[in-house]
């Protein structure tokens, strides 16, 4: 089993969908995990840390499932400035950041 | 934005070349790190530093070497280019640790013939 694993997509969704990506991972000792996010040709770019509890931040929900094993990430009323590759990351039982291929998301008009 | 550099931003070389990307960081960020992305996989680290002279190798080390001699600045050397060397190179800081959010550069565009 691959250490953090996306479904690849592509997503292609309307603008003002709302769209839902997993991610899971294999270590049951990963302690930190964030969403990233890529435009093409640009580098990663922090999107939200995901805690314990869940966290959102405007638009954007990120959950944490410890039991299962998996991170969500939701966005709701879709922009087209959202399209872009979201990076799900885990961290190795507290070494280095282990980061998963990508989803990616293209919002349509 | 994270005051990250990186320098070139694009590089053609030939095989067998010796290469040397920098990265420059602003912010005093005790951690930094140097990633290749590649089509099909993710992210990927090569080596990174937890300190001035303190290095350590990462996933895929090998054909690659670094060094830090002043807090803000990390060099990725490739001895000996090889054509599998080609990919975009990203480097990384953070100022916490390894298991911390991590900010990136805008990343060098390596091409090996």
């Amino acid at each position: 089993r691959k250490e953090v694993e996306q479904d690849p997509g592509p997503f292609n969704v309307p603008e003002g969908a709302t769209v839902a990506f997993n991610c899971t991972y294999s270590n049951s000792a990963s302690q930190s995990f964030f969403w990233y996010r890529q435009d093409c040709r640009k580098e990663p770019k922090l999107l939200m840390s995901v805690y314990s509890s869940g966290n959102e931040d405007g638009r954007f929900t990120a959950q944490l499932n410890r039991a299962s094993q998996y991170i969500s990430l939701l966005i709701r009323d879709s922009k087209l400035s959202d399209s872009a590759t979201y990076l799900c990351v885990v961290n190795q039982a507290g070494t280095a950041l282990i980061f998963g291929k990508g989803t990616t998301l293209s919002v349509s008009s | 934005d994270a005051g990250i550099t990186q320098s070139p931003r694009h590089k053609v070389t030939e095989t067998g070349t010796p290469v040397t990307l920098r990265c420059h960081q602003t912010e005093n960020h005790r951690y930094m790190y140097w990633y290749r992305q590649d089509p099909g996989h993710g992210l990927r680290l090569i080596h990174y530093s937890y300190g001035v002279k303190d290095t350590d190798k990462g996933e895929v080390s090998d054909g690659y070497s670094v060094s830090r001699s002043k807090t803000e600045d990390f060099l990725l050397t490739l001895e000996s280019a090889t054509s599998s060397q080609t990919s975009v190179y990203f480097c990384a800081i953070s100022e916490l640790g390894l298991a911390n959010e991590q900010f990136f550069g805008p990343g060098t565009r390596l091409t090996v013939l």
